[in-house]
């Protein structure tokens, strides 16, 4: 096992535009994370997963953001209808038990024109 | 809303030098963790302190959490270009939801 996956790794879209970013965790974490950062800034919690059940959503992440985790495996993260204000690294992160360390992908950097 | 602070935001030293980063919060975590993210990568997790007032090294870089568990910092010793990055810490409480603080980002000039 190579580590957490996310695809793509750079994302440039029109404002307005849908968008959908896949994270592949260590096969056998059972925790999976979302977060959001800014240049400069620290990741910001969007939301989690145990197994494939979405346990928490942070405030951040409005109507427009919806995040899956189908099988319990891999997770997307769409975007509909893309702002500008929406421009940044999506990082997703992956974990044994609840608490224990996280381990983060490259992340994905999304650019909205 | 960043629950943590981080200071300085940015920190730019000659090799050798030692610095020390804070992590500060009115809230109480039941721990906290210390990264290191590198331009374009994910952040990788250094350590985890649990207990007030535990101290834990590893190599140049020692870390300590506060006794009242709301605070924490990192001491690196005798910094080496290596050592370039944004340093992070994270608290949680619940294992659940982590709160990352605003980041410090050093450079260690050769």
């Amino acid at each position: 096992d190579t580590g957490v996956s996310q695809d793509p790794r750079h994302k440039i879209t029109k404002r307005g535009q849908n968008v959908t970013f896949r994270c592949d965790p260590i096969s056998e974490h059972n925790r999976l994370y979302w977060y959001r950062q800014t240049l400069g800034q620290g990741p910001e919690f969007l939301t989690y997963f145990q197994n494939e059940a979405q346990l928490e959503k942070s405030r951040l992440l409005s109507d427009r953001f919806s995040a899956e985790r189908p099988k319990g495996s891999f997770s997307t993260l769409e975007i509909q209808r893309t702002e500008q204000g929406d421009s940044a690294m999506y990082l997703c992160a992956s974990s044994y038990i609840p608490g224990s360390e996280q381990f983060f992908g490259p992340g994905t950097r999304l650019t909205v024109l | 809303t960043q629950l943590l602070e981080q200071s300085p935001q940015f920190l730019s030293i000659q090799e050798g030098e030692n610095l020390t980063v804070y992590c500060n919060s009115s809230s109480v975590f039941s721990s906290l963790q210390w990264y290191r993210q590198e331009p374009g990568e994910g952040p990788v997790l250094l350590v985890t302190v649990v207990t007030g007032g535990e101290v834990k090294k590893l190599k140049r870089l020692t870390f300590q959490f506060g006794d009242a568990r709301k605070d924490s910092s990192l001491h690196i010793t005798a910094a080496q270009p290596g050592d370039t990055g944004l340093y992070l810490c994270a608290g949680t409480n619940t294992g659940n939801q982590f709160y990352f603080g605003t980041g410090t980002s050093l450079t260690v000039i050769p």
